[in-house]
């Protein structure tokens, strides 16, 4: 089955930029969609199709995916950024979907 | 407003059974499938088990298959997941999620708050 790679932490003050990296085989080639997850609570669709924001999303979180990385981008980071993030695809074969271990972004 | 409410996780005892339910509000239901994706304690997401707008087409994770039955009721706006000889390796929060996309963009874009379910003795 297909795997992605996500680091397990990223920590960043705020107002700089956090990146999340998201690693899989050739993953440039398939849509790659990203949730947020804080504490107790359901996961929030980010971005979608590589860098789409859904409504509601604010401008500073950005996406793109080339070669083996998709990287979700997020801008002047605020406290209320700190979460867990899953990158998702779909397996070609199956297309059942598939999710990165998660990134834990601290706000320091 | 469209929400997604999960209902009926508990404890259970291992290879006993349980049932799920997902009520959704705030939007056309059969328009879209819907999908169960579980989190164990402290871990990541897994993808479950999927069901399209009318229920004629099922699809389960292989971990799942032969032990775990999705539906839904389109008149009441529920999908339910029927789990039977659960194990503890199926202790976890229980995510109903709408889908969007088709084939390989499928994708969630929104989620309910989870129920937990413990599989223990």
């Amino acid at each position: 089955s297909y795997v992605l790679t996500q680091p397990p932490s990223v920590s960043v003050a705020p107002g700089e930029t956090a990146r999340i990296t998201c690693g899989g085989n050739n993953i440039g080639s398939k849509s790659v969609h990203w949730y947020q997850q804080k504490p107790g609570q359901g996961p929030v669709l980010v971005i979608h199709y590589d860098r789409a924001r859904p409504s509601g999303i604010p401008e500073r979180f950005s996406g793109s995916n080339s070669g083996s990385t998709a990287t979700l981008t997020i801008s002047r980071v605020e406290a209320g950024d700190e979460a867990d993030y899953y990158c998702q695809v779909c397996e070609n074969s199956s297309d059942h979907p598939v999710f990165g271990g998660g990134t834990k972004l601290t706000v320091l | 407003e469209m929400q997604l409410v999960e209902s009926g996780g508990g404890l259970v005892q291992p290879g006993g059974s349980l049932r799920l339910s997902c009520a959704a509000s705030g939007f056309i239901f059969t328009d879209y499938w819907v999908h169960w994706v579980r989190q164990a304690p402290g871990k990541g997401l897994v993808w479950v088990s999927r069901i399209n707008g009318d229920g004629s087409n099922v699809v389960y994770a292989d971990f799942v298959k032969g032990r775990f039955t999705i539906s839904r009721d389109n008149a009441d706006n529920t999908v339910s997941l029927q789990m039977s000889t659960l194990s503890p390796e199926d202790t976890a929060v229980y995510y109903c999620a709408r889908g969007s996309g088709s084939g390989s963009y499928r994708h969630f874009d929104s989620w309910g708050q989870g129920t937990l379910v413990t599989v223990s003795s």
